[in-house]
């Protein structure tokens, strides 16, 4: 257990529609990192967020936008959701964002099924 | 931009075989370098990391030395089982706190 949780496990939604997804970081770690995860695209990098400030952005659309809470807690909102939008989203957290080598720790993932 | 690229898979080796998996990496700076390990239905886990030139990461049997001469951090196992059966990810960080993952290989190991 990596101790970050990810809800909801599934999500199935028609195209067009909004969804989020939720994010609770291992205690006591500041930085939240999202990632996509499909077949044809590989893991990709979306965004990071450190102490509920955006750190780094990367290949995220503009119909997703995300957000970390003063608890820490993150949430990745995907709108006008698109049948290629369909993956497994993943969160991630680290320790500090000051050493960049520390390991990021991953939730199990959100499948998101897009009909 | 910095990135990782990784042998494709799927690689399938017979239990107590020899593994290695290539990867090789672009980037500006010293980046640290990782592994990491997805089983069926589960999330990324670390597998091993090394933060500099010549330090050689190991946990669970694998071994991955940092070449930066040949900017290199293959994977190698020498003896593998069945559970080892997962996709293997290489990645880098850079400065910028970014992890970036190669493509990730599969790994089947038969009994």
């Amino acid at each position: 257990d990596s101790g970050v949780t990810q809800t909801p496990k599934h999500l199935i939604t028609a195209t067009g529609q909004r969804v989020t997804l939720r994010c609770s970081p291992r205690s006591g770690d500041l930085s939240v990192y999202w990632y996509q995860q499909s077949l044809d695209q590989g893991l990709q990098f979306l965004i990071q967020y450190y102490n509920g400030e955006e750190r780094a952005k990367g290949n995220i659309l503009e119909r997703f936008s995300a957000q970390q809470f003063p608890d820490l807690h993150s949430e990745l909102n995907l709108s006008s959701l698109e049948l290629g939008d369909s993956a497994l989203y993943f969160c991630a957290s680290s320790a500090q964002q000051g050493q960049y080598n520390s390991p990021l720790h991953f939730g199990n993932g959100t499948r998101l099924t897009v009909t | 931009g910095n990135s990782v690229t990784q042998m494709e898979g799927p690689v399938t080796l017979s239990e107590e075989a020899f593994l290695t998996i290539n990867c090789t990496y672009t980037a500006t700076g010293y980046p640290s370098l990782f592994w990491y390990v997805q089983y069926p239905g589960e999330g990324l886990q670390l597998l091993l990391k090394a933060t500099k030139a010549d330090d050689k990461g190991s946990n669970k049997g694998f071994e991955a030395t940092y070449r930066k001469e040949t900017t290199s951090f293959h994977l190698e196992k020498g003896s593998v089982q069945v559970s080892d059966s997962a996709v293997y990810f290489c990645a880098l960080m850079d400065s910028s706190y970014k992890l970036i993952f190669g493509s990730g290989t599969r790994l089947l190991v038969r009994p």
